[in-house]
């Protein structure tokens, strides 16, 4: 149980347009999602906390505009990321956590953008 | 602030020997603890976390609120442990979150 999935598992892009990518809790209603982003050898970092039917919560320094997250159901979120440039290539990493009250997240298998 | 401290970026051993992975944390808080770790061309998964007081594969970590630290420890590595071991830090700042640290990676030889 507590499967989230993530579509599509690799994007290339070209620069200026933009890419969407979906997270979906499998069997689990996830009250939160969480969207990261992590770069070689590096750890995640937490980009923005979503909560179905509000508005995302963005970390300091991610720019909202730039990163548009939408959180519609309770298993589905989508992160766009809007005229993506080369820097923005990275991977993208989901997790969600479900109705427990344990901060306990399960991660989906992550997404490659690379933007050419 | 939260933070989450891994002081090693690599931790190589011989099969087995014994493992410490060392996670130092700072959060004025209640802490909640987790160990994840991330096999090769796999997800992040959760390994351990403080509240069960459990074992996992032999892995085992204690929450010493004195030394803010949550050290992770296997007394005989296997190879198979070879992976990238992340500690992570959890607290109510409204939505749950967590805070990684920026991860050891075990390198188990033969």
């Amino acid at each position: 149980g507590a499967v989230v999935s993530q579509h599509p598992s690799w994007v290339i892009c070209k620069s200026g347009t933009s890419v969407k990518i979906e997270c979906r809790s499998l069997d689990f209603q996830a009250t939160t999602m969480f969207w990261y982003r992590q770069f070689p050898k590096q750890s995640l970092m937490l980009m923005a906390t979503s909560n179905e039917g509000s508005k995302a919560t963005y970390e300091q320094g991610v720019e909202k505009d730039k990163f548009l997250i939408n959180h519609a159901s309770l298993t589905l979120s989508t992160l766009t990321v809007t005229s993506a440039h080369p820097e923005d290539s990275s991977f993208y990493i989901c997790s969600a956590t479900g109705t427990s009250g344990s901060n306990e997240q399960f991660f989906g298998p992550g997404t490659r953008l690379t933007v050419l | 602030a939260q933070r989450v401290t891994q002081p090693e970026k690599l931790l190589s051993v011989f099969k087995g020997a014994p493992v410490e992975l060392k996670c130092n944390y700072s959060y004025s808080g209640s802490p909640e603890l987790f160990w994840y770790v991330q096999y090769s061309r796999q997800r992040l998964q959760l390994l351990l976390r403080h509240i069960s007081r459990e074992s996992i594969k032999g892995f085992t970590a204690d929450l010493n609120k004195g030394e803010t630290s949550f050290h992770l420890k296997k007394p005989f590595a296997q190879e198979e442990d070879s992976a990238m071991y992340y500690c992570a830090l959890g607290f109510s700042g409204g939505y749950n979150k967590l805070i990684f640290g920026a991860g050891t990676r075990l390198a188990v030889h033969p």
